[in-house]
């Protein structure tokens, strides 16, 4: 059972262009969602995270919109450039900040931005 | 101030053979945590180690096991290989508690033949 439903699968944005994935959950005990980046060859490496106590979170390009009574998170890359062309996956986990493990991950989007 | 690191960078494998990945984790940090990455999918959590100790574990058969040396650094050894296993297997390190978030290295990529 997936508990971690991402989508689109594939997304391709012109350059400047606004990217838009987006993620549902089920557990409700989720309490920590991160958002990851990865590039062909290279390790998931954190975007941006947030908390359930919070809506939005902004870290320049990169905004996380969450909705807790939808079980719904996504991200947003305003500006998008060629060089944030990867494969993003979003994560949820139990542990208030994902230091303690079991990270549960969706299948991910990869996102192309063209010239 | 060196990240988490895994070795080797690719393998490649036989059906029924068994495999030692090695990781090392970020300085600082106490736990390591180990992830399968198939081909097109997000990682799934296999299992924790923190002081030395199995912490947590996921949906994986014990063929599927690991230790975590004192110095922190941890291998995972699959036995009975079989072309399943083949994936990215990740390793992240945390100091655990911190809420601080976890790294990953880059993975070692394993293939059964």
């Amino acid at each position: 059972q997936q508990q971690v439903k991402q989508s689109p699968q594939s997304l391709i944005v012109q350059k400047g262009g606004i990217s838009i994935i987006n993620c549902a959950y089920e557990n409700t005990a989720f309490d920590y969602f991160p958002w990851y980046q990865q590039f062909p060859g290279k390790g998931p490496a954190l975007l941006i995270a947030i908390r359930p106590d919070v809506s939005e979170k902004k870290e320049g390009r990169f905004t996380i919109s969450f909705n807790k009574s939808a079980k719904q998170f996504s991200l947003h890359i305003m500006d998008s450039q060629p060089g944030d062309s990867a494969t993003y996956f979003c994560a949820a986990s139990k542990d208030y900040g994902g230091s303690q493990g079991n990270l549960i991950f969706g299948k991910g989007t990869k996102l192309s931005v063209k010239p | 101030d060196a990240g988490v690191t895994q070795s080797p960078t690719h393998l490649i494998k036989t059906r029924g053979q068994q495999v030692t990945l090695r990781c090392s984790p970020k300085s600082g940090h106490d736990t390591v945590s180990w992830y399968q990455q198939a081909l097109g999918q997000g990682p799934q959590f296999i299992f924790q180690y923190y002081e030395e100790e199995e912490r947590q574990r996921g949906n994986f058969p014990d063929r599927f096991s690991g230790h975590q040396f004192p110095n922190y650094s941890s291998e995972l050894n699959v036995n009975a290989l079989w072309l399943g296993d083949s994936a990215l297997y990740l390793c992240a390190s945390s100091s655990l508690g911190s809420n601080q978030p976890q790294h990953f290295g880059d993975g070692t990529r394993l293939s059964i033949l």
